[in-house]
C-alpha cells in the first residue's frame, strides 16, 4: 500500500543553518503530498502541500518540490530560526486515505 | 473559524473507568478522523467518517474502543474499560477535500 518514509531524527542545527528533511513515498496512483508541523503541546498544522508532479509548495520560508521521478518531497529551509523547533511530518493522500511518516524532530539552537 | 475543537484537553482516569473524548469539526467539513499519538507507535489512524458514516475503523485497537458521529458537528471516541496502555494523545481532524485540519488533542492518562 501507499507509504511515506522520512529521515529519522532528531536533527539539531544552529540558528541560520540550512535545513533539509528527506521524504520519499510509494504510491500506486497520483497522491497529494504534504508537510505538517507539530509544535510542543499542539496538534499538527499544515505547513505546505503539492498536488501534482513538479509542484512546489512553500510557506514561512519552507519549500518542498513534488518529484515524481525520484518519488520524493524533501523539505528545505535556507535559514532556520529557534522558533522552527518542532516535529515535522511528511504525508501523502489519495482521497481520504492520508498516510503520515514517523516524524522528524528538529531542534534549532541559538 | 475556531478550528477543530476537542474536549477535554487533559483527562486523567483510573484503569477500568469509561472515558469519552469529544470533537467538533470545522463547519462545512464532511470528513472526520480520530488519531492516536504515542512515542512508541507515532501517529495512528483509528477511524474516519465521511458524511457522518464510519468508512474505515480498521485502526480501532479492540472492542473497548468505539466512535460515533451522530451529526455533522459532533463526534465522540469512547474507551470502556480504559487501560494504562491507552495513555496517549488523541487527535481529531476534519477535512473537506484532501487537507486535514487537526484539533489540539486530548492528552489521556490512565493510571
Amino acid at each position: 500500500g501507499d507509504s511515506v518514509t522520512q529521515m529519522e531524527g532528531p536533527v539539531t542545527l544552529s540558528e541560520e543553518a540550512f535545513l533539509t528533511i528527506n521524504c520519499t513515498y510509494t504510491a500506486t496512483g497520483y497522491p497529494s503530498l504534504f508537510w505538517y508541523v507539530q509544535y510542543p503541546g499542539e496538534g499538527l498544522q499544515l505547513l505546505l502541500k503539492a498536488t501534482k508532479a513538479d509542484d512546489k509548495g512553500s510557506n514561512k520560508g519552507f519549500e518542498a518540490t513534488y518529484r515524481k521521478e525520484t518519488t520524493s518531497f524533501h523539505l528545505e529551509k535556507g535559514s532556520v530560526q529557534v522558533s522552527d523547533s518542532a516535529v515535522y511530518f511528511c504525508a501523502l493522500s489519495e482521497g481520504n486515505d492520508m498516510r503520515f511518516g514517523a516524524g522528524t524532530r528538529l531542534t534549532v539552537k541559538p | 473559524d475556531a478550528g477543530v475543537i476537542q474536549s477535554p484537553r487533559h483527562e486523567v482516569t483510573e484503569m477500568g473507568q469509561e472515558v469519552t473524548l469529544r470533537c467538533k469539526p470545522i463547519s462545512g467539513h464532511n470528513s472526520l478522523f480520530w488519531y492516536r499519538q504515542t512515542m512508541m507507535r507515532g501517529l495512528e489512524l483509528l477511524i474516519y467518517f465521511n458524511n457522518n458514516v464510519p468508512i474505515d475503523d480498521s485502526g480501532m485497537p479492540e472492542d473497548r474502543f468505539s466512535a460515533k458521529m451522530p451529526n455533522a458537528s459532533f463526534s465522540t471516541l469512547k474507551i470502556q474499560p480504559s487501560e494504562p496502555r491507552d495513555s496517549a494523545v488523541y487527535f481529531c481532524a476534519s477535512s473537506f477535500s484532501y487537507e486535514q485540519y487537526f484539533g489540539p488533542g486530548t492528552r489521556l492518562t490512565v493510571t
